[in-house]
């Protein structure tokens, strides 16, 4: 069992739309969480962080923590082609730190 | 500004050459990473620091070494390069207590070995 999970896709939603990513994770004392952004031939960037439950807006990102459930998600708000890339799900336990394999997102005009 | 650079940006080269990609970062992070990444897949941790003159091995086997001699270096080198080497190497770093700040990627090394 991978540490991360994620769908790998493709997911593709019309331009304008709310496109929703998911991520489970299996180590229930995960503290730290995380959402790249990884355009295609270039390294991921930083997007967004959470550290506990709940939802944490910023712009159009919403990123959303249930760690009962052992899952974070990732949405998108009025989604925009430039948005179309590789969403890579992060977690962190002190000195561990695990990515998932990403999602591919496909945001059509 | 506060950064991590890799250089080269592109590289081919022949096989059986000695190479070495170069990593250094300005934030002051103890903590440093390499990725071996191919196109559309998972990254793999290959090497990581978490200081001056400690260097682990990661998840994934490779025949490459790191040295980490100054806070803000962490090269990787290849010795003798083949064409299994081809791949995107990125190097990342984060803060003392890792995780909570999350990982800033270099831009990466695309390495082709022919």
């Amino acid at each position: 069992q991978k540490e991360v999970e994620q769908n790998s896709g493709p997911l593709s939603v019309p331009e304008g739309a709310i496109a929703s990513l998911n991520c489970t994770y299996s180590d229930r004392v995960s503290q730290s969480f995380f959402w790249y952004r990884q355009y295609s031939g270039k390294s991921p960037e930083l997007i967004m962080s959470i550290y506990s439950n709940g939802d944490k807006e910023d712009g159009r990102f919403t990123a959303q923590l249930n760690k009962a459930s052992q899952y974070v998600s990732l949405l998108i708000r009025d989604s925009q082609p430039s948005d179309s890339a590789t969403y890579l799900c992060a977690v962190s336990n002190f000195n561990k730190f695990y990515f998932g394999s990403g999602t591919k997102l496909n945001v059509k005009p | 500004e506060a950064d991590i650079y890799q250089t080269p940006r592109y590289l081919v080269i022949g096989t059986g050459k000695k190479i070495t990609l170069e990593c250094s970062q300005t934030m002051g992070h103890d903590k440093m990473y390499w990725y071996q990444q191919d196109p559309g897949m998972e990254l793999h941790l290959i090497h990581y620091s978490y200081g001056v003159n400690s260097t682990e091995k990661g998840d994934l086997s490779s025949e490459s070494t790191v040295s980490r001699i100054r806070t803000e270096h962490f090269p990787l080198t290849l010795e003798s390069a083949r064409p299994s080497h081809t791949s995107q190497y990125l190097c990342a770093s984060s803060e003392e207590r890792g995780g909570n700040y999350g990982y800033t990627f270099g831009s990466g090394t695309r390495l082709t070995v022919v």
